[in-house]
């Protein structure tokens, strides 16, 4: 089975610049994380989709930041404009359900460069 | 709110010898998940604890979760340089969010 498919994996992109990030889950989950991954601040979960429902998204960094998921097999991140504290590797992941003790299955990740 | 402690942040080790990172919660977990990222890779589950004490083995990681349920620890006997990477521990804070240590970054030395 396909895992968590992430695009594009690498993205290097000048300060002001709209940055897309896409990311299919795996066919039958039902819940999508985006999470984003830095040094300083470890993994942090940006926004939780359940049913294609934004849940929660009070992770979200600020207004820059947008997420959508217009159906079960597809979810985007968009930063615009971008700063260069974006800068970043940007995970999607899936589960089954919501319900606890779901493993949460990644993606290979997106590693975000903004000059 | 709810935090989780992951120790230590890095150990290096020689090929051969052992490792351990230890987890803890400010509050009791439900369960406790297990996690490896290798170097420039993904997150990959290993592993959930659900039981008081319960103690898990894969060939040479043992995984074990404390009496009180807040606590949790990752061993590995005779470290290989395929084990390195950074190993995270996360626990649930609701139906759907898990709260992640910082993880533990396993470095076997030359």
């Amino acid at each position: 089975d396909a895992g968590v498919i992430q695009s594009p994996r690498h993205e290097v992109t000048e300060m002001g610049q709209e940055v897309t990030l896409r990311c299919k889950p795996i066919s039958g989950h039902n819940s999508l994380f985006w999470y984003r991954q830095t040094m300083m601040r470890g993994l942090e979960l940006l926004i939780y989709f359940n049913n294609n429902v934004p849940i929660d998204d009070s992770g979200m960094p600020e207004d820059r930041f947008s997420a959508k998921m217009p159906n079960a097999s597809f979810s985007t991140l968009k930063i615009q404009p971008s700063e260069p504290r974006d800068s970043a590797v940007y995970f999607c992941a899936s589960t089954r359900d919501r319900g606890l003790g779901q493993p949460q299955h990644f993606g290979d990740g997106t590693r975000l460069s903004i000059l | 709110g709810q935090q989780v402690m992951q120790i230590p942040q890095y150990q290096h080790v020689q090929e051969g010898e052992d490792f351990t990172t230890y987890c803890n919660s400010s509050t009791t977990l439900s369960n406790i998940q297990w996690y490896k990222q290798r170097p420039g890779g993904h997150p990959v589950f290993l592993i959930q604890l659900v039981k008081s004490g319960e103690v898990k083995k894969q060939k040479r990681l043992t995984f074990q979760f404390g009496e009180a349920k807040k606590n949790s620890s990752l061993h590995i006997t005779a470290t290989q340089t395929t084990d390195v990477g950074t190993y995270f521990c996360a626990g649930p804070e609701s139906n759907y969010q898990l709260i992640w240590g910082a993880g533990t970054k396993l470095i076997i030395k030359p």
